[in-house]
C-alpha cells in the first residue's frame, strides 16, 4: 500500500464544475503539499498546509490531521486547470501520490 | 528573479554510461532536492541536500550520487545508467530545510537511456 493514495486517478469536467481531489496518508507528517503539474513536467507548489484550510483564488486546499486527509477544491473549473494534481506529504522525506489527471472541458 | 533552473534540458545516453545533471537554485535558497519522475507515476526522492551536505537519501542505488556546492548548485550523477533510469528528474530549492519551507521546483531534465 502507498503511503499517499489520491482519488480519483483521472477526472473529467465540464467548465464551471466544482472539483474535488483527495489525498489520504499513511504516515505522521510535519506538512502536506499540493502541487500541480503540467505537459511537459512543470511543477507548481500550489499550497503548503500543517493544519486548517489555505484559499488561494478559486483553490481551496483542507487538511484533517487527526483522520490523515487533505482535499483540494477547485470552484468554478475552466479549462486552463486541466493537469495532474500531486499529493505529497512530509514525513521522514517527500513522499508523494501517483497524482490526478484532471480534464477540464469547455 | 530567476526561478530554478536545470540543464540540459533533455538528454540521451545509453546503457551503461554516466550522465550529470545540474541545477541552480534560486538565489538565497540553501536547500536542494532531488526527483525522479518517471512516466506516468509520481516523482520519487532521490537526495536532499542542505548548506552542502547530503540531509536525506531515498530508495535509490548506490549508481545515483549528488553533491551541492559552495554557491548552493548542485550535480547529480548516475552511472552505469540502465533502461530504467529514463524519467524526467526533477530539482526543487527551498530557504530552508524543506519539510516546513515551500518547495520550488525547476523545469526539470528528461532523460532518455537506449
Amino acid at each position: 500500500k502507498n503511503e499517499v493514495e489520491q482519488s480519483p486517478q483521472n477526472l473529467t469536467a465540464q467548465e464551471g464544475e466544482f472539483i474535488t481531489i483527495n489525498c489520504s496518508y499513511s504516515v505522521g507528517i510535519s506538512a502536506l503539499h499540493w502541487l500541480q503539474q503540467h505537459p511537459g513536467g512543470g511543477i507548481v507548489s500550489l499550497f503548503m498546509l500543517s493544519s486548517g484550510k489555505k484559499k488561494h483564488g478559486r483553490l481551496i486546499a483542507t487538511i484533517n490531521i487527526q483522520e490523515k486527509h487533505s482535499s483540494l477544491h477547485i470552484t468554478a473549473s475552466h479549462p486552463r486547470d486541466s493537469a495532474v494534481y500531486i499529493c505529497a506529504v512530509w514525513g521522514s522525506r517527500l513522499t508523494f501520490g501517483e497524482g490526478t489527471q484532471l480534464t477540464v472541458n469547455p | 528573479d530567476a526561478g530554478v533552473t536545470q540543464s540540459p534540458t533533455h538528454l540521451i545516453k545509453t546503457r551503461g554510461q554516466q550522465v550529470t545533471l545540474r541545477c541552480s537554485p534560486i538565489s538565497g535558497h540553501k536547500s536542494v532536492s532531488w526527483y525522479q519522475q518517471v512516466l506516468g507515476q509520481g516523482p520519487q526522492f532521490i537526495f536532499q541536500y542542505y548548506e552542502k551536505e547530503e540531509r536525506g537519501r531515498g530508495n535509490f542505488p548506490d549508481r545515483f550520487s549528488a553533491r551541492q556546492f559552495p554557491n548552493y548548485s548542485s550535480e547529480l550523477n548516475v552511472n552505469a545508467l540502465l533502461l530504467g533510469d529514463s524519467a524526467l528528474y526533477l530539482c526543487a530549492s527551498s530557504l530552508e530545510l524543506a519539510a516546513y519551507n515551500e518547495q520550488f521546483f525547476g523545469p526539470g531534465t528528461r532523460l532518455t537511456v537506449l
